[in-house]
This record gives structure tokens, C-alpha cells and sequence, in this order.
């Protein structure tokens, strides 16, 4: 909503990275987000970054953040079947507790 | 603890009867929220609830009243269902004491307007 931008598909390899893009609109926003959802149910929230960080590392998955341009990406290192999913990102903008969300990439990781 | 829970799970209606989507959480959370979901729009948010006794609009209110009956609970009624709005309605709620605003969704309801 409200043009968070996000590419609506994404396929790879089986153990291959993948790197999902979004941008985001309000260079003020003080948290982002990346939220999966499986077939058949709802989001759930994957990792976050606050703005005043420019990278989050969290196990095989690693956040970068580059405020000047408004972008944020997912990288999944060795890519599993699992992690086939749709993938959101997410701001929060300021003042008030609402979020808006992109269109969702599909990932599809081929075996 | 179920988190946030969504009855019911599929709907079929026909064009101008009425519906109520019930979402109740049990996380004491203050925030609630109900969005839709449709192909390559991702999720766009109807209506939202700051706190209890509070409602505001969303991007796309139109055809659709909530009520925030309580803490726990936050409903949203279809008056006259109209075909474009077939979609799938997720609840959420979220708190901003967690410090990280994460938002909790409920399994969604897949409802068709014919």
C-alpha cells in the first residue's frame, strides 16, 4: 500500500542465495520489516531493523538498509525449499502505530 | 496462548447481503488492525484501532465499519457485499511497549462476494 515497491517474483537454486528487494516511501520511518507468509496463512514477522542501523544479521538471513535511497533488502544465504514463500517488506512510519506493506515477492526455490 | 484468532475461515456471500469478520487476540495487545489482502497489491489496511474505544480509516474504508468491542476483540462488517470485495482479511494487533511494533496476524479469512 501507499508504494512500498517490491519485484513480485523471485526463483532460485536450492542452496543458492537469494536477495529480495523493496523500497520504501517515508525517509523517516523509523522501523522496517520483512515478514514471510506460507500458503494458506497469515504474515509472520521474519527480522526488522531500526533506522539508525544500515545492516542486521540474523543466521543465514542479513538485512542492509540504505536510508539515503530508501531501500532495504532480505538476503537468505543457502536458500532451502522451505523457505519458499511470499516475503513482505514493511515501514512503520512515525507518530502513529501503522504500518504499510509491499506487494509481496513469491520466492520459489527449485530443488 | 492462541495469539490472534479469526472466525470464520471462508465465507461465500452473495452481492448485498451483510457479514461480520469477528478477530480477537489475547496478548493484552492495544493496537488491532484489519487489512486485506489481493493479488500483487499486497496488503492494504482497511481500518485500524490505536487503543480501545478508538477507530481510525485506512486506505480503503469504503463498504466497511469496525467496532472495537473491547481490548481483546475488533470486528469489521461488510453492510452490502459487493464482488470487489472478494479478498482475503487478515486481523492483526501490536504493541508499542515491545519496543520492535512487531504485528501478530491472525490465519485470515478467504471470503467470495458472487
Amino acid at each position: 500500500g501507499e508504494d512500498v515497491e517490491q519485484s513480485l517474483f523471485l526463483s532460485v537454486r536450492e542452496g543458492d542465495s537469494s536477495v529480495i528487494n523493496c523500497t520504501y516511501t517515508d525517509s523517516s520511518s523509523t522501523y522496517l520489516y520483512w515478514y514471510k507468509q506460507e500458503p494458506g496463512a497469515g504474515l509472520q514477522l521474519l527480522t526488522y531493523i531500526f533506522s539508525n542501523m544500515d545492516m542486521k544479521q540474523d543466521q543465514r538471513l542479513t538485512v542492509l538498509l540504505n536510508k539515503k535511497d530508501k531501500h532495504l533488502s532480505l538476503r537468505i544465504a543457502d536458500t532451502q525449499t522451505g523457505d519458499s514463500a511470499i516475503y513482505f517488506c514493511a515501514e512503520r512510519r512515525p507518530g502513529i502505530n501503522k504500518f504499510y506493506f509491499g506487494s509481496g515477492t513469491k520466492l520459489n526455490v527449485k530443488p | 496462548n492462541a495469539g490472534v484468532t479469526q472466525t470464520p475461515k471462508f465465507q461465500v456471500l452473495k452481492t448485498g447481503q451483510s457479514m461480520t469478520l469477528q478477530c480477537a487476540q489475547d496478548m493484552n495487545h492495544n493496537s488491532m488492525y484489519w487489512y486485506r489482502q489481493d493479488p500483487g497489491m499486497g496488503l492494504r489496511l482497511i481500518y485500524y484501532s490505536a487503543s480501545e474505544g478508538t477507530t481510525d480509516k485506512g486506505e480503503v474504508p469504503n463498504g466497511y465499519n469496525v467496532s472495537r468491542l473491547n481490548k481483546r476483540e475488533f470486528s469489521l462488517r461488510l453492510e452490502s457485499a459487493a464482488p470487489s470485495q472478494t479478498s482475503v482479511y487478515f486481523c492483526a494487533s501490536s504493541e508499542a511497549g515491545t519496543g520492535t511494533y512487531e504485528q501478530y496476524f491472525g490465519p485470515g479469512t478467504r471470503l467470495t462476494v458472487t
